[in-house]
């Protein structure tokens, strides 16, 4: 069965410094992986996702992530963090290959400190 | 293009009432998914419908019934709502590809609902 894991449930950053959010997955085939943001009272909003092309992930707004087959890992990263970054963000993986059903993760709460 | 829209985005009910939540996805996508959030479990998939069937589904009591209309809109019932029922209610919507596989779920902002 597809399940992720999010290592940490609260990261805190200064603004300006870099972000890492982590991920880990465990998956029976090649799995989509996606990260999503909540913004306080908002839906969610797609930062980005991997579908077995590159394994070095671009998104919106700065952030990446590098899928690591060998150490099951999809790690969100940002260069440099802002204070609009602060937000609930998940580690998402599809829970089969028709992708209609995702599987998240706990949810790691970003902070950001002026 | 318009997003997914939920109505209504606020609801309170009381214990043993039921209610319709809907979902409108954004045009041309007919893949819907229910999904609730809850402070204690998170995120959970509630159920997956595409051309009017159910084609997944979380592991949620028979109190929680969904259906997609014709024109890809989807509702979401609750029977006999309980306190632990309150939660905010997500719905995604899909492109589906010829094979059925799906590619990227959007989502609506929620309906919020609390049962007293």
């Amino acid at each position: 069965a597809q399940s992720v894991t999010q290592l940490d449930s609260h990261v805190s950053v200064s603004e300006g410094t870099p972000v890492l959010l982590r991920c880990n997955y465990s998956s029976s085939y090649s799995p989509s992986l996606f990260w999503y943001v909540q913004h306080p009272n908002k839906g969610l909003q797609l930062l980005l996702k991997y579908t077995s092309a590159a394994t070095l992930v671009k998104g919106i707004n700065g952030f990446e992530a590098e899928f690591k087959k060998s150490e099951t890992s999809f790690h969100l990263t940002k260069p440099s963090a802002h204070m609009s970054d602060a937000a609930e963000y998940f580690c998402v993986v599809s829970a089969n290959n028709q992708g209609g059903k995702l599987i998240f993760g706990q949810g790691t709460e970003l902070s950001v400190k002026p | 293009k318009a997003g997914v829209t939920q109505t209504p985005r606020y609801l309170i009910k009381t214990r043993g009432q039921q209610v319709t939540l809907s979902c409108s996805p954004i045009s041309g996508h007919r893949s819907v998914s229910w999904y609730q959030q809850t402070p204690g479990q998170g995120l959970q998939f509630l159920f997956e419908y595409f051309s009017e069937t159910q084609r997944n589904k979380g592991n949620f009591p028979g109190r929680f019934s969904g259906r997609q209309f014709s024109n890809s809109r989807s509702e979401m019932n609750v029977s006999t709502l309980e306190l632990g029922d309150s939660a905010l209610y997500l719905c995604a919507s899909s492109l589906v590809a010829s094979g059925g596989a799906i590619d990227t779920q959007y989502f609506g902002p929620g309906t919020r609902l609390t049962v007293l």
